[in-house]
Order: C-alpha cells, then sequence, then structure tokens
C-alpha cells in the first residue's frame, strides 16, 4: 500500500466510449503525474499537476484530457481512443513537484489501470 | 533528451544468488531513482540516488555522478525479487530506462 490508488484497475473500451480513471493520494503531497507503460516501451512520463496546475503536457494527444480538482484527486479523461493507446495507465505523487523543486522527492505510485481500448 | 540505457535487460538467479544491475544515463541529472515493479504491476520506489551510495536491507544502491552510471545491488536473492526494476533520471523531468527483468527462480 502506497498511499495512491487509482480506479478502475482494469478497464475495456470501444474507440467511440468516453471513459474517466481516477486516482486518489492520501499522502498530503502536493503533485501528481499521470503515467503510460506500454508494452516493449520505456514509462512516458503524460502530465505534471503541481498545486493543482499542470506544469508538464509532454506531447499527449488531445484525446487524453487530464484534470486536478484539489491536490489529492487527479483524473485522466478519455475519448475517442486508438488501439494503440491500450496500456498500463500508472498514476504518481510526490512531496514536491520533480519539475519546480527539481528534485530530491520520491514519486509513490499507484497499482495502475490496465486500459484496453477496441 | 536523456538516454538511459540499462543492462542487462534479463536476468535469472537462483534464490539466495548475488546481482548487480546496471544504469547508464546520457547527460547529468540532479534527480536519479530506481524502482521495482512486481508482476501485478505496482511501482515501488526503491531508492532516490542521484550520487553516492545507500543502502537498504539487502539492497543498496551507488551512483557515479561524474561517470553517469547508477548501479544496483540485491544480495541474497528471495523469490520475491522478482520483477522488473527501472531506473528513472532527470532534472526537471524524469525518463525511464528500459528496465532489467528479474526473475529469481525458488
Amino acid at each position: 500500500e502506497t498511499g495512491v490508488t487509482q480506479t478502475p484497475r482494469h478497464l475495456v473500451m470501444g474507440m467511440t466510449n468516453k471513459k474517466s480513471l481516477k486516482c486518489e493520494q492520501h499522502l498530503g503531497h502536493n503533485a501528481m503525474y499521470w503515467y503510460k507503460q506500454s508494452a516493449k516501451k520505456p514509462l512516458e512520463l503524460m502530465f505534471v499537476y503541481s498545486l493543482e496546475e499542470r506544469v508538464e503536457n509532454n506531447s499527449v494527444p488531445s484525446r487524453f484530457s487530464p484534470e486536478c480538482p484539489n491536490s489529492s484527486h487527479l483524473f485522466l479523461h478519455l475519448h475517442t481512443l486508438q488501439p494503440e493507446d491500450s496500456a498500463l495507465y500508472l498514476c504518481a505523487s510526490s512531496q514536491d513537484s520533480l519539475l519546480v523543486a527539481g528534485g530530491p522527492d520520491t514519486q509513490y505510485f499507484g497499482p495502475g489501470t490496465r486500459l484496453t481500448v477496441l | 533528451g536523456i538516454q538511459v540505457e540499462q543492462s542487462p535487460p534479463d536476468l535469472i538467479l537462483q534464490e539466495g544468488a548475488n546481482s548487480t544491475l546496471r544504469c547508464n544515463f546520457s547527460d547529468s541529472v540532479n534527480n536519479l531513482q530506481w524502482f521495482h515493479q512486481n508482476p501485478w504491476g505496482q511501482l515501488i520506489n526503491l531508492f532516490y540516488i542521484p550520487s553516492g551510495t545507500k543502502q537498504n536491507g539487502r539492497l543498496s544502491a551507488t551512483t557515479v555522478a561524474t561517470e553517469r552510471y547508477s548501479l544496483l545491488y540485491i544480495s541474497s536473492s528471495q523469490t520475491t525479487d522478482s520483477g522488473v526494476y527501472f531506473c528513472a533520471v532527470g532534472n526537471n523531468d524524469m525518463r525511464f530506462g528500459a528496465g532489467t527483468r528479474l526473475t529469481v527462480k525458488p
């Protein structure tokens, strides 16, 4: 138990569906992250939020839309996805954003949502 | 961007053996972390180690920042050590290596 929870754990959706992934951290951290882990590719940092403001968007397609309503919750809204978007989506949090503080900061990961797009 | 290379890509050990995993990176960094991802996908931070040496039980890590590499040592390996070990480095971002997949056999 890392103090970061994600729901759902598994999700199957069609290309025309709209769904959302949810992440919640119980650690009192100020920064939250979305990562994508595809088969046979390194983890890719998608979005970074620091104090509820987005500070990084690594050229992620607009069919992925993040939302951070408060420092404890992070969502990833999905719409019109492609089969190649199938992956494990990981949420993480840290005390401060590693992009602002430049470290040192330990990231705590949630268990991930395994997404399959048909 | 910074390139991160991990070796070996796969490692199979007998329980009780020791191992060394390596992470090379292409530029100076102020953040380096080692993670373990268990077979169920959970990532756990092992070390934050941009330089120097740290130890935690059977695990230890050393980073030689001037030579741009880090080593993760696992001693007296156990089956629960199986999984993928990732190195992540960066300055204002985090780049992950492809990982070393470790299998420890009983």
